[in-house]
């Protein structure tokens, strides 16, 4: 079966670096993208961006332009998302989800990585 | 960007009931959303895509409908488990945005 899973949670000092991992199983790797979302305590959902695990094609939300790289390694069918210059306001859950290529809604949700950025 | 609205924000309602959730986007975007639900602690799951077509194993009270700039969702008949937020999405070749979310309440 389809599983995305993340790594644990993580507790961060502000103007630190972030780095999630999504590890892929049960599908094709490199035939799906995989996107990053957050979501902060109480709030909606907010895209990030995707990566082309097929050949390491990226777009980001204009939000996180400078401030993330998303990134895979086909080799143990993993994706990576890190976010530079943590901020308190960067406290959420991330979210890895799975697309088909664009366009295309997402059909499998990584279980979500707490992170919480003190200052 | 396209920006994408739902309401209502919280709507409250009884077992039983029927119920319907608005989204708009704010230029045509075709059949390209799909909706959500999401309970506390969880990740959102996948119920309609593509406007309207039902999610494999999604119960049948769940339809979608709409196309262009405007998209509801219906609960024809609300079950306890129904109880959580919704959200729509679009999707396009570059990106995603999420609606804000509608919080379903039990009345």
């Amino acid at each position: 079966q389809v599983q995305l899973v993340q790594s644990g949670a993580e507790v961060k000092t502000a103007g630190a670096s972030l780095r999630v991992s999504c590890k892929a199983s049960g599908y094709t790797f490199i035939g799906y993208y995989i996107h990053w979302v957050r979501q902060a305590p109480g709030q909606g959902l907010e895209w990030m961006g995707w990566i082309n695990p097929k050949n390491g094609a990226t777009n980001h939300a204009q939000n996180f332009q400078g401030r993330v790289t998303m990134t895979r390694d086909t080799s143990i069918n993993t994706a990576y998302m890190e976010l530079n210059r943590l901020r308190s306001d960067d406290t959420a859950v991330y979210y890895c989800a799975r697309t088909r290529v664009l366009p295309a809604a997402v059909d499998y949700w990584g279980q979500g990585t707490l992170v919480t950025v003190s200052s | 960007d396209i920006q994408m609205t739902q309401s209502p924000s919280t709507l409250s309602a009884s077992v039983g009931d029927r119920v319907t959730i608005t989204c708009r986007a704010s230029q045509s975007i075709g059949s390209w959303l799909a909706w959500y639900q999401q309970k506390p602690g969880k990740a959102p799951k996948l119920l309609i895509y593509e406007a309207s077509s039902l999610e494999t194993g999604v119960p049948s009270r769940f339809s979608g409908s709409g196309s262009g700039t405007e998209f509801t969702l219906t609960i024809s008949s609300l079950q306890p488990d129904d109880f959580a937020t919704y959200y729509c999405q679009h999707f396009n070749t570059f990106s995603i945005t999420f609606g804000q979310g509608t919080r379903l309440e039990i009345k």
